[in-house]
Order: structure tokens, then sequence, then C-alpha cells
């Protein structure tokens, strides 16, 4: 086990509803990232947060955002849910400088 | 181009023989390279980082580096069948603090 726990971990949505994720990262570990893996796909590149600011981010559009709190867990929300954002969202926790990610569970999202 | 390219398989090795895995990346400017482990329906686990061309030993695993053809691989030596998985090949890029994965080799060990 990582430490790093995630909730949800499945959840079924329809198209054009929001979604809220959620993850906290292992202890002493002071950045998050966020990943999406469809069926057959490595992980994509979300962001990554960094002192509660978004230090990265990769190709996804603006309706996916996300926040880390104090204590450095975070959250990922979806807004206007798409049928193509059916993936399992993974969230991996680091210390920043080693690049060594440890990931949750992941939460499966599936949008009808 | 894709970041990272990796033969997606499936891989097939019986067991006790040597499997090798291989990623290619596209960014010379990548200075971290990852090997994760998935079995299917979970997450991806950590088992061996490199940042420096050449090998580097860890139990049955060996990742090797070769910057300048910008080719990563993975040797599982006396291959296990709970070595049955996808493999996942991973590169940091500095910028944006990205981390870059390929589509993963699925490895079956045969008994």
């Amino acid at each position: 086990e990582t430490g790093v726990t995630q909730s949800p971990t499945h959840l079924i949505k329809t198209r054009g509803q929001q979604v809220t994720l959620r993850c906290s990262s292992q202890s002493g570990h002071n950045t998050v990232s966020w990943y999406q893996q469809a069926l057959g796909q490595g992980p994509q590149f979300i962001f990554q947060y960094y002192r509660e600011e978004e230090n990265g981010r990769g190709n996804f559009p603006p309706r996916f955002s996300g926040l880390q709190f104090p204590n450095y867990s975070s959250e990922l929300n979806v807004n206007a849910l798409e049928l193509d954002d059916s993936a399992l969202y993974l969230c991996a926790s680091s210390f920043r400088g080693t690049g060594e990610l440890f990931f949750g569970e992941g939460s499966r999202l599936t949008v009808l | 181009q894709k970041e990272v390219e990796q033969n997606s398989g499936p891989l097939s090795v019986p067991e006790g023989a040597i499997a090798s895995l291989n990623c290619t990346y596209s960014d010379r400017g990548s200075q971290s390279f990852f090997w994760y482990r998935q079995y299917s329906g979970k997450s991806p686990e950590l088992i061996m980082f490199i940042y420096s061309n050449g090998d580097k030993e860890d139990g049955r695993f060996t990742a090797q580096l070769n910057k300048a053809s910008q080719y990563v691989s993975l040797l599982i030596r006396d291959s296990q069948p709970s070595d049955s998985a996808t493999y996942l090949c991973a590169v940091n890029r500095p910028t944006g603090n990205q981390f870059y994965f390929g589509t993963g080799t699925s490895l079956t060990v045969i008994p």
C-alpha cells in the first residue's frame, strides 16, 4: 500500500453532470498529481499541485479543475461530463524533487 | 509522435526466462525514467527508476538507459507467473513537471 487514498472508488454519472474526486496524499508528500487512464491506455497527466497551486497541466480542457488543501489532500473536479470522460482517475503523491509517484487505487468514473 | 512509445505486446515468456521490455521517448530534455507495474484492475506501482546512462539493478530487475538513443529498457530475470502484468514506462520532463506514460506492455509469464 502506498498510503494514498482516493474516494469514491466507483461512481456513475450522466452526461452534463459534475463530479468531484478526492485524494489524500501519503504522509510527508507535498505534491499531488492527477491522471486519467482510459481502458487499455497509459495514464494521461491532467495536472499537478504543489503548495496549493497548480504547478503543471496536461492537455485537458478547463472543465477539469482541481484544488490542493493545506494538508496536501486534493480534489479533482470535472464539469459538463462527456461520455469520453469515462476512465480510471488516478491520484499520485510525491515529494517535490524526487520524481517518484505513489498512486492511489483510483476512482473509476462511468459517464452514461 | 508520442512522447513515450512502448510495444503493447502481449509478450509471453516461460517461467524462469528473461523478459525484455522496451521503451523510447521523444524529448531529449527528459531527465528521469521510471518503470511501473500495473496488475489488472489495480493502480500502477513503482518498480524502478533510472537517471543516468547505463544499467541499474534491483533484485531480478535491471533498468537500462541510453540517452543518445532515447531508449529505456527493463529486464526481468527468472520471470515468475506473479510478474504477469502490464509494465508502464514513464518519463519525467522538468518543464511543467509532467510525467508521460507509454501505453504499457502486457507481459504473461507461462508456468
